[in-house]
């Protein structure tokens, strides 16, 4: 039973249009969220993060956005470029646990130029 | 400073053999976690140690993996005997402080024929 899902496997969007990538959760004890972009044969890198105490976080071209009532998250990346075109995990932990993380499956977004 | 590595970077091994992973963290970073990825799926937990001991192992699949962290510093996971379904890519990931976000190393890609 996945408690992170990204229900979109893949997203492609034309350079310099906004991307909105999507993430929901099942597990209320959740507290801190984040994403991850992956690149083929590399780990993933951290990209933003957000605490349930905030519904937004900006960072740049990227902005995470908290619905906590409706247990979403999602991922803005405006303006888009070809070099965000990468594997995007959704993450998140509860600070009851030893902060692991738990993932969704990854949305591959391919920015076209 | 040096992220976070993994060896190998490929394994292939026949069912039935013994595979060891290792892992180097981020020097000082106390938070070691092991994760994996099967089939292009989600990434899910296997074992978190803090300093030498393990925090949580709740992850493990089943007691022919072996994760060790001897001295705090580096930390090898090991497979014995290994099955084709332990076929994946397995993650190192490393923290400073619990709760900040984690670095991942590139992964280490087993398969096992």
């Amino acid at each position: 039973d996945q408690q992170v899902k990204q229900n979109s496997p893949s997203l492609s969007v034309q350079e310099g249009r906004i991307s909105i990538l999507n993430c929901d959760y099942t597990n209320s004890m959740f507290d801190y969220f984040l994403w991850y972009k992956k690149y083929p044969a590399e780990g993933p890198t951290f990209l933003i993060s957000i605490s349930s105490i905030k519904d937004k976080n900006e960072d740049g071209r990227f902005t995470v956005f908290l619905n906590k009532s409706a247990k979403h998250l999602s991922l803005h990346i405006v303006p888009s470029q070809p070099g965000d075109s990468a594997v995007y995990f959704c993450a998140a932990s509860a600070s009851g646990s030893a902060r692991q993380l738990t993932f969704g499956s990854g949305t591959q977004l391919t920015v076209l130029p | 400073e040096a992220g976070v590595t993994q060896f190998p970077s490929h394994s292939v091994i026949e069912k039935g053999q013994t595979v060891t992973l290792r892992c180097d963290p981020i020097s000082g970073h106390d938070n070691l976690y092991w994760y994996r990825r099967v089939m292009g799926k989600e990434i899910k937990f296997l074992l978190h140690f803090v300093k030498e001991s393990k925090q949580d192992e709740s992850g493990m699949p089943n007691n022919r993996f072996l994760a060790e962290r001897t001295g705090g510093t580096y930390s090898t996971l090991k497979v014995q005997p290994a099955e084709l379904e332990d076929s994946g890519v397995y993650f190192c990931a490393s923290s400073q402080v619990r709760g900040a976000e984690a670095f991942f190393g590139q992964g280490t890609r087993l398969t096992v024929v």
